[in-house]
């Protein structure tokens, strides 16, 4: 199957900071990639839809001033965690799509993101 | 509205036996059905996915599903459990577009016992 990288895999950063998170397609060209974040045993949430080229598509209630999105290729979308907080400690989870197999996306492994 | 439903949070079985993890769905149009599965930390992996045609899906790991359109469901099935397959187990709904996103039930985490 396709494979999507995630760098870096745990990050551990001070409160305040900003924290770029990178999702790569490795084998296949993506146009759309999605950004999903998970709680302690629990499900993923959509944060956001990112479209190369344009501008993201965020979901009802994710900060875009805070979560910036970007997919300036079609192998690489970066989300940048800004002024983190201790709250935005999570499990930060990107998908490809990959457009030669209907809707199927492939996962990134994850970042742990724990902020101080 | 799309959504999906895993009845079961925790599931326990005992290594060999059969296991079903249950997963209803709600779509508006056509659904294309997914099952996941996650170890501790790490990402996602695909098990099986349902587009069209035959409605008993074969998988990775001998893990099959079945999509039954009367009921509105997907059950995960796997007829002899290994103590690697502990883990949690995500099914999810989808459709074909260029932006849909998947839609993911809350998961089974599955627990097996010796």
């Amino acid at each position: 199957g396709a494979v999507v990288s995630q760098h870096p895999s745990w990050v551990i950063c001070k409160s305040g900071t900003s924290v770029k998170i990178e999702c790569r397609s490795l084998d296949f060209q993506a146009t759309t990639m999605f950004w999903y974040r998970q709680f302690p045993k629990q499900s993923l949430m959509l944060m956001a839809t990112s479209n190369e080229g344009s501008k993201a598509t965020y979901e009802q209630g994710v900060e875009k001033d805070k979560f910036l999105i970007n997919h300036a290729s079609l192998t690489l979308s970066t989300l940048t965690v800004t002024s983190a907080h201790p709250e935005d400690s999570s499990f930060y989870i990107c998908s490809a799509r990959d457009p030669s197999l209907t809707d199927t996306q492939y996962f990134g492994p994850g970042t742990r993101l724990t902020v101080l | 509205a799309q959504s999906v439903t895993q009845p079961d949070i925790h599931i326990t079985v005992s290594e060999g036996a059969s296991l079903e993890l249950r997963c209803n769905y709600s779509y508006g149009a056509t659904p294309y059905l997914f099952w996941y599965v996650q170890s501790p930390g790490q990402g996602l992996q695909l098990l099986l996915k349902y587009f069209s045609g035959d409605t008993l899906v074969q998988g990775i790991k001998g893990f099959e599903a079945e999509f039954k359109r009367s009921q509105s469901s997907f059950n995960l099935r796997k007829p002899s459990v290994h103590w690697s397959d502990a883990a949690e187990y995500f099914c999810a709904v989808g459709g074909y577009s260029g932006n849909t996103p998947l839609v993911f039930g809350k998961g089974t985490r599955l627990s097996v016992i010796a």
